[in-house]
This record gives C-alpha cells, structure tokens and sequence, in this order.
C-alpha cells in the first residue's frame, strides 16, 4: 500500500535555529506533494505544494522544501524558526491516476517544539 | 479565499445515537473528502465524493456513509455512533482535474462518542 512516512514525531529547536523536518513516501510513478500545517485547535493549512518542474518549492511563511525522487523524500526547511512555528506539520501525498479525485494520504505528523 | 466551513466545532454524542456532520464550501469544487484525524495516526481518509450524489470509499469507511445532495454541501453520517468514533473530523474540498490536488481544509468538529 502506498504510504507516507514522517520518522521524527517531536522535534525540538531553539528559536532563531534551522528546522528540517523529514518525508518519505513509497514508490509511485507521479507523486503530487504537500506540507501542512495545524496550529493547535486550528483545521490544517497548507504551506506548500509540488506537482513539477523545479524540485525546491518555495512556501508560505518563510518555508521551503525539497523534492528527491531518487530517495523518495519531500522535507521541509526554515532557515531561522520563529516561537510561532511551533506547531503539528504534516506530510501529504497523493499519487495522479488519471481520475479526478484522490483522497490524500498522510504522514503521522511531526509536532514542533520551540525552545526560547 | 476558499471557505470550507463545518457546522460543529464541538459535539458530544451518546453510544447508540445517530449523528452528523455537515461541511459546506463556498469555491464550486467538484471533490468532497472526510477525513478522522487520531493522536499518533495522522489523518485518514473515511469517504470522498467527486460529483453530486457520488461517493467513494476510502481507507476507513467502516461505520460511516456519506450523502451529497448538493454540490456545495457534503455530509458524514454515523448511522450508530460508538465510543472508537470519538475523534477529530475534518472535512476538505478540492478542484477536479490535473493538477488541481490541492486540498482546503475546514476547521474540524470534535466528536467525543460517551
């Protein structure tokens, strides 16, 4: 079955550090790629998205990430983190089949910790 | 902005009862999806819906049926509500065709099942 893989479920980092939080996905021809975002409370909002052409996306709030398809991985970076980012952040994939609508399939979620 | 709104942030329901869930959006998207959402599992997709009175199955449909009626309007229905079902539901919205992936998000309703 196709899956999604976020092997860190908390991270802590410090306020102003680097973040990189991990994604894997398994096998699949045409990958559509998300990262969301869940402030506690709050319904899940994207942050970014890659469906072709250049493999860094550029996100909201200062986010980027990176597609590999030869490891299969899809993480996220922010170059300085904020005490606002602390949040729940998930990995999301769908697989193109040609139809118009596929659920997505998530990660866990990796829960972020900003340490001041 | 794309608006996916859902009628109950909050909602406490009895074993046994039946309940729904109503989500509503407001960018004419033709897919529909529901989605439970549990500590340590991320979030699971229990039924979609790409037209009007058509639905789909997804991972975890067990105990669940979905009705759209209306394009705007997709609803999840728990015909017998049990104590497992107590989770966070979210429901999203999405253009249909190639490339249009993309998923908006309403703010979820927490149902806890006593």
């Amino acid at each position: 079955a196709q899956s999604v893989t976020q092997p860190d479920i908390h991270i802590t980092v410090s306020e102003g550090a680097s973040l990189e939080l991990r994604c894997n996905y398994s096998y699949g021809a045409t990958p559509y790629l998300f990262w969301y975002v869940q402030s506690p409370g709050q319904g899940l909002q994207l942050l970014l998205k890659y469906f072709s052409g250049d493999t860094l996306v550029q996100g909201i709030k200062g986010f980027e990430a990176e597609f590999k398809r030869s490891q299969s991985s899809f993480n996220l970076r922010k170059p300085s983190v904020h005490w606002s980012d602390a949040a729940e952040y998930f990995c999301a994939v769908v697989w193109y089949s040609g139809g118009g609508a596929d659920g997505l399939t998530f990660g866990k979620g990796t829960h972020l910790i900003i340490q001041p | 902005d794309v608006k996916v709104t859902q009628s109950s942030r909050y909602l406490v329901k009895r074993t046994g009862e039946k309940v729904f869930l109503e989500c509503v959006q407001d960018m004419d998207h033709e897919n529909m999806f529901w989605y439970r959402q549990d500590p340590g599992l991320g979030l699971r997709l229990i039924y979609f819906s790409y037209d009007v009175k058509m639905k789909e199955k997804g991972d975890i449909p067990e105990g669940y049926s979905v009705s759209r009626e209306k394009k705007e309007r997709f609803s999840l229905i728990l015909e017998s509500a049990s104590t497992n079902q107590t989770s966070m539901y979210l429901c999203a919205s999405s253009f249909q065709g190639l490339g249009s992936y993309e998923q908006y998000f309403g703010p979820g309703t927490r149902l806890t099942v006593t």
